[in-house]
């Protein structure tokens, strides 16, 4: 059954340094998202992507977040000076075209800013 | 803006029925969803019901919505400890892709 795979399962940063979150879709799909979850909190929606754009980002997805489709098959999420507060799980999802509406999501990256 | 509420600890016996409530604001949601989330795992989607529908059922599960209310319900029956996981409870309305989650409710398997 296809899935979504993300790497690194578990990343660990110093405060101010650039991360890149990897995500692989499922392969047909054209809808992707990236949502995160600091520890015991809500899982919160980051921003969504479609035909090379994004459609919608949150409050938190500010000028330190980017995305990127760099090739037919990945989907990355940049943090470029990562904060304390950064240090969340990140999950990336991804959806399909048609009637079938379900968000597909990956294993996520936990992300650790020292 | 939208707000989906669950409480936070659910304790059952091993073979009761399990009952994990929602409650959520936004009146123009579309999709409900139920996610399941094991320790160190992603996000597993469970089922889902629209908007203009009251019940659903899958086997063990079962989604009640009281649109009314906006109230939804998530029955497991025959509860086992491979039940034991977070349960998230999320709601998606028309022309928005972002899925707006509740805090989960922890649920625990009483052997």
């Amino acid at each position: 059954e296809p899935e979504v795979t993300q790497t690194p399962s578990h990343q660990v940063t110093q405060m101010g340094q650039e991360v890149i979150l990897r995500c692989v879709p499922i392969s047909n799909h054209l809808y992707f998202y990236w949502y995160r979850q600091i520890l015991g909190q809500k899982v919160e929606f980051l921003v969504s992507f479609y035909n090379n754009e994004i459609s919608e980002k949150s409050e938190i997805f500010d000028d330190q977040f980017s995305v990127e489709r760099p090739d037919g098959s990945n989907f990355t999420l940049k943090i470029r000076s990562t904060k304390l507060e950064d240090s969340a799980m990140y999950f990336c999802a991804s959806k399909g075209r048609g009637s079938d509406n379900e968000q597909f999501f990956g294993p996520g990256t936990r992300l650790t800013v020292l | 803006g939208e707000d989906v509420e669950q409480s936070l600890f659910l304790s059952v016996r091993e073979g009761d029925s399990s009952v994990i409530n929602c409650t959520y604001t936004d009146s123009s949601s579309t999709y409900l969803y139920w996610y399941k989330q094991e320790p160190g795992a992603g996000l597993q989607l469970l089922t889902y019901i629209f908007s203009n529908m009251d019940m659903k059922q899958d086997q063990r599960l079962t989604v009640l919505l009281n649109k009314k209310d906006k109230h939804l319900s998530l029955r497991i029956a025959d509860t086992q400890t491979g039940d034991s996981a977070i349960y998230f409870c999320a709601e998606e309305n028309v022309g928005n892709e972002k899925l707006t989650f509740g805090t989960g409710t922890r649920l625990t398997i009483i052997p």
